[in-house]
């Protein structure tokens, strides 16, 4: 079964901390993605990769990094922590799409963030 | 402007009949491709059904369908003979194809409760 890990499903930080929320897929997938969701307005993206140490903003990228230094994992990072990131953390990977694949996106079970 | 539109934040149903959630979309790039997610409780996306822009008939997956009506632009969902365990949160995506990053672009999602 294809998989998509992402560590913590459960957070709770202080207002200033940094956090690192991490992501591992086993499918040799060349992209990954960090998605935010919050009720109401859907999934937005915050960066992805699309290779190794390769990384684009996405639509919501202020306050936020990431960082890929393996093809199989990628990180998203707050450098410090504010209570407008507490949200659900998505992260998702799919193959490249000239393999003529749909493009489809597997995702992890989330991450939900609670910053106090 | 909204890319992905999902005008039903809420839908119930009864089991066993049918139910459509809509989807609506904006884009003028000719080839693109549309998604359907389902997010149960858990919290993980579950892919659904998949309709490219030039695939001649409508996506059909078991009790899925995607009413597909390019003209105007639509990409309804269609559930069949709903199951107690359809109740999720539904989401509508879509990726550009001149959009390299293979991302997709997600509605805000439609909340189905399927009554007993």
């Amino acid at each position: 079964d294809v998989k998509v890990t992402q560590s913590s499903r459960y957070l709770v930080k202080r207002t200033g901390e940094k956090v690192f929320l991490e992501c591992v897929q086993d499918m040799d997938h060349e992209n990954m993605f960090w998605y935010r969701q919050d009720p109401g307005l859907g999934l937005r993206l915050i960066y992805f990769s699309y290779d190794v140490k390769m990384k684009e903003k996405g639509d919501i990228p202020e306050g936020y990094s990431v960082s890929r230094e393996k093809k199989e994992r990628f990180s998203l990072i707050l450098e410090s922590a504010s209570t407008n990131q507490t949200s659900m953390y998505l992260c998702a990977s799919s193959l490249r799409r000239w393999r003529g694949n749909t493009g489809e996106l597997f995702f992890g079970e989330g991450s939900r963030l609670t910053v106090l | 402007a909204q890319k992905i539109t999902q005008t039903q934040p809420g839908m119930f149903v009864q089991e066993k009949e049918a139910v459509t959630l809509d989807c609506t979309y904006d884009t003028s790039d000719p080839s693109y491709g549309l998604f359907w997610y389902k997010q149960p409780s858990s919290g993980e996306m579950i892919f659904l059904i998949y309709q490219g822009s030039y695939d001649q008939q409508n996506a059909t997956e078991g009790r899925y369908s995607l009413n597909f009506q390019k003209a105007r632009k639509s990409a309804n969902l269609v559930i069949s003979a709903s199951q107690l365990g359809d109740s999720a949160m539904y989401f509508c995506a879509m990726r550009e194809r001149e959009d390299s990053s293979y991302k997709l672009i997600f509605g805000s999602g439609t909340r189905l409760l399927v009554r007993p």
